[in-house]
């Protein structure tokens, strides 16, 4: 059963860079589809991107501009990194996996506060 | 964009009940529509692909159908660990959109 760990600070301060890490156990990250997704307290889901099996990458245009993705495939995980960050970046993150098109496997989130 | 419109923002249910609630895309999505579900402080659970289809391992209660721009996942005898935000998630386009979210409340 394909598991993921979202990780990484739970504080950034505005203007910086808001790095986290979501490591995968029980499936190979040299398939499938790696999601990130965003949901800010008390509001709905927001989609940020994905980073394929072969590695290519597609980005919600909201957010392309100071999005990165990338992939450790000798460490089976997948990466975001958003800069340039304001409170309204404020949210909990999720990785998911999926095959393309639907999120079938999510980690259990982890809260992001932007905040000085 | 791909604008997901869910109604109603919350229903108020009893046990047993049969729910009902609406997505509606803003152009058409063929049958490219998923469900989620999402408990307080849990990640979503994914219930239903490409419309109709349900994920394995998901109570048979649960129901979709739809397809174009006018979608519905169907409950049809509400159980207690039911109560939950439902999401809709259109997969035709990219980015990849969601509905605003359906609360079901305990009446």
């Amino acid at each position: 059963q394909v598991q993921l760990q979202e990780s990484g600070p739970g504080l950034v301060k505005p203007s910086e860079t808001l790095s986290l890490t979501c490591t995968v156990s029980g499936d190979s990250i040299s398939s499938y589809y790696w999601s990130w997704i965003r949901q800010p307290p008390g509001e709905g889901l927001e989609w940020i991107g994905y980073i394929s099996y072969s590695g290519s990458t597609s980005y919600n245009p909201s957010l392309k501009s100071r999005v990165t993705i990338s992939v450790d495939t000798s460490k089976n995980r997948f990466s975001l990194k958003l800069s340039s960050v304001t409170a309204a970046d404020t949210a909990v993150y999720y990785c998911a996996r999926g095959a393309g098109t639907y999120f079938q496997h999510w980690g259990q989130g982890t809260l992001v506060t932007v905040s000085s | 964009d791909i604008q997901m419109t869910q109604s109603p923002s919350s229903v108020s249910a009893s046990v047993g009940d049969r729910v009902t609630i609406s997505c509606r895309a803003s152009q058409g999505i063929s049958s490219w529509l998923a469900w989620y579900q999402q408990k307080p402080g849990k990640a979503p659970k994914f219930l239903i692909y490409a419309a109709s289809s349900l994920q394995s391992g998901v109570p048979s209660r649960f129901s979709g159908s739809g397809s174009g721009t006018d979608f519905t996942l169907t409950i049809s005898s509400l159980q207690p660990e039911d109560f939950a935000t439902y999401y809709c998630q259109q997969a035709n386009s990219l980015p990849w959109t969601f509905g605003q979210g359906t609360k079901v409340e305990i009446k």
